[in-house]
């Protein structure tokens, strides 16, 4: 398995607080991606990092934000969290380009009250 | 608009058997398609990448093929086990977009 890991696995937290979530990897890939799974959505790419502080929007990146210092760590911020981002959140990585297969970690399930 | 479509939805067969589940998708303008496992409460696991100019690949127990002109991808499974229960799930990357776009799913259930 990949070295990915998710912090926190579980979370509860009420609206309108903010929300930190962490994506540590040990493979020094250089993209990472943070996607949502819903039902009746399937999985949709919130933000993506194609390196150190290079970041870009996914298709449903409003009311988030990230953030990338360092190879191994991609910070996933909700500034204000809303009940619509109730959600499990998976952080990706793949070594080269996107054209490389896809590594998932296990997942952050993040309940907004 | 890439849209990704995984038909059907769920699947339920005998241990033993062989079984193939079906992605296609509307824009043949991909670099690669993959399929992927995702066991309840789980990541999802890699098992398969056809770049657009494959026709197959192969890994296993698993043989996935790709034609990109009809828009379709095929994940074959032989002698099904009931290790094999999990959802499939299969997604192209765009081109000229580092994004995925993924179907939803089919859930494949082994009965021993």
């Amino acid at each position: 398995d990949a070295g990915i890991t998710q912090s926190p696995r579980h979370k509860v937290t009420e609206t309108g607080t903010p929300v930190t979530l962490r994506c540590h990897q040990t493979e020094n890939h250089r993209y990472m991606y943070w996607y949502r799974q819903d039902p009746g959505h399937g999985l949709r790419l919130i933000h993506y990092s194609y390196g150190v502080k290079d970041t870009d929007k996914g298709e449903v990146s409003d009311g988030y934000s990230v953030s990338r210092s360092k190879t191994e760590d991609f910070l996933l911020t909700l500034e204000s969290a809303t009940s619509s981002q109730t959600s499990v959140y998976f952080c990706a990585i793949s070594e080269k380009t996107a054209n490389s297969p896809l590594h998932f970690g296990n997942g952050t399930r993040l309940t907004v009250t | 608009k890439q849209e990704v479509t995984q038909i059907p939805a769920a699947l339920s067969v005998p241990e033993g058997e062989n079984l193939v589940l079906n992605c296609s998708f509307t824009d043949s303008a991909i670099y690669n398609l993959q399929w992927f496992r995702q066991d309840p409460g789980k990541g999802l696991t890699s098992l398969l990448l056809i770049q657009s100019s494959q026709r197959e690949q192969t890994s296993g127990r698993l043989n996935a093929s790709l034609d990109k002109s009809s828009g379709r991808s095929t994940l074959y499974i032989a002698a099904s086990q009931p290790g094999d229960s999990a959802t499939y799930l299969c997604a192209v990357l765009i081109q000229g977009a580092q994004k995925l776009v993924f179907g939803q799913g089919t859930r494949l259930t082994i009965n021993p």
